[in-house]
């Protein structure tokens, strides 16, 4: 079947770190892989994807390159910011007879301190 | 640009009671899917419409859960004699088609607790 497997949290950094959210998958087809974002209480948002293997997807300072070789799909920032404190979803994506579900990681929390 | 809309936010009620929740989506989106997300989880996939068309259920839909989209805007999420398992954030979300890699678009969804 297909899963994700993503790096427990939650983890901590101070304003200004390097960030890296570990995340592998193990999938039936070729998926397309994505990341999503979650503020307290909130729905879930798109950050970035990348659809074929070596592509990187990239949005508000954050990047994920699609490597098909280890089944990755990490997550970093160069420089974290207290808003970006949420918790992170890395998903992936195969068509099923048209559809498209997505099947998603249990989540890393993300705390940032001054 | 309206985002998808799910009310009510939240929504507490008694073991046992029917519950019903509603979905909008993007309003040019033909696709919607249901997912249910517990604590410390990431959201795991119910069901998916293509316009009225229900295509896909999962297995975690039990006989208690049903899933509408009557004209292909809409949808409705009813769950019966709900149980104390069934508490959770249901999420909702919407996309377009033209090619398998369409984002889907999530709303704020649907916290429901069981007392």
């Amino acid at each position: 079947g297909n899963s994700v497997t993503q790096m427990e949290g939650p983890v901590t950094l101070s304003e200004e770190a390097f960030l890296t959210i570990n995340c592998t998958y193990t999938a039936t087809g070729y998926p397309s892989l994505f990341w999503y974002v979650q503020y307290p209480g909130e729905g879930l948002q798109l950050l970035l994807k990348a659809t074929k293997a070596d592509d990187k997807g990239s949005n508000k300072g954050f990047e994920a390159t699609y490597r098909k070789e280890t089944t990755s799909f990490h997550l970093e920032k160069g420089s974290v910011q207290v808003s970006d404190s949420a918790v992170y979803f890395c998903a992936l994506l195969i068509l099923t007879g048209g559809g498209n579900k997505l099947t998603f990681g249990t989540g890393t929390q993300l705390k940032v301190e001054l | 640009d309206t985002g998808v809309s799910q009310n009510p936010r939240h929504k507490i009620t008694k073991r046992g009671q029917n519950v019903t929740f509603r979905c909008d989506p993007i309003s040019e989106h033909n696709r919607l899917y249901w997912y249910r997300q517990t604590l410390g989880q990431g959201p795991e996939f119910l069901t998916y419409f293509q316009n009225e068309a229900q295509l896909e259920k999962s297995r975690l839909l039990s006989d208690r859960f049903s899933a509408e989209r009557p004209k292909g805007s809409f949808s409705t999420l009813e769950i019966q004699r709900t149980e104390q398992g069934d508490s959770a954030m249901y999420l909702c979300a919407s996309s377009a088609t033209g090619g398998g890699n369409q984002p889907q678009h999530f709303g704020d969804g649907t916290r429901l607790s069981i007392l």
